[in-house]
């Protein structure tokens, strides 16, 4: 079965500070993504990759960077958190022949002071 | 601008009932809809998908019905039960970027005993 596992799951971060989230996935996908969950707003794509050392933009690209060092690990980071970056993040992974079908982790518990 | 637009934001219906969740979209490249179910604490998970090729999908309990030409899909959960408790997600894949899944804001539906 797919796995995605993203660490830490919670975090408490502070204002100006900088927060990395990792993800690793056991899959062997090429495809990885970040989204943002708000309430109200439903899953917004940060950050993408489609393969090791290559990262694209997705809709809601400013105040994060990504980094994909190989295929199975895939990171987010925010180099200066601010108060409005605080959300459930969640990472994804996805092989091009499985009609694009995601593979959730259980998401990172973020919040910014 | 949200490329994905769910109504009603939440829906309660009683066990044994049919809920019907609603979906539309902007962009007529859009060609596979997936929707995803998020139980509290996880990750979204598929549930189901269509094609734009189809206009109706089936799958136990849940179908989905497409209307192409009004840009408009809705999922039919039949026989609600408890366990279907959750929020649910209409996501919608570009045609010339299909890796690139856009989500609309979920439908939490609540299915009372």
């Amino acid at each position: 079965e797919a796995a995605v596992t993203q660490s830490p799951r919670s975090k408490v971060a502070v204002t100006g500070g900088k927060v990395t989230l990792s993800c690793h996935q056991t899959n062997n996908h090429d495809y990885m993504y970040w989204y943002r969950q708000d309430t109200g707003h439903g899953l917004r794509l940060i950050h993408y990759s489609y393969v090791a050392d290559s990262t694209e933009k997705g809709d809601i690209p400013d105040g994060y960077k990504a980094s994909r060092p190989s295929q199975e690990n895939f990171s987010l980071i925010l180099e200066l958190a601010s108060l409005s970056q605080t959300a459930v993040y969640f990472c994804a992974s996805s092989d091009k022949s499985s009609q694009n079908t995601l593979y959730f982790g259980a998401g990172t518990r973020l919040s910014v002071l | 601008q949200q490329q994905v637009r769910q109504s009603p934001q939440s829906l309660t219906v009683w066990e044994g009932e049919t809920a019907i969740l609603n979906c539309s979209y902007e962009d007529s490249t859009f060609n596979y809809f997936p929707w995803y179910q998020q139980f509290p604490g996880e990750g979204p998970a598929l549930l189901i998908s269509i094609s734009s090729v189809s206009d109706k999908k089936e799958d136990g309990r849940f179908t989905i019905f497409f209307n192409k030409r009004e840009k408009k899909l809705s999922l039919h959960i039949t026989d609600s039960q408890p366990g279907d408790s959750a929020t649910y997600f209409c996501a919608a894949r570009e045609g010339p970027n299909y890796n690139v899944l856009y989500f609309g804001s979920g439908t939490k539906l609540t299915v009372e005993p």
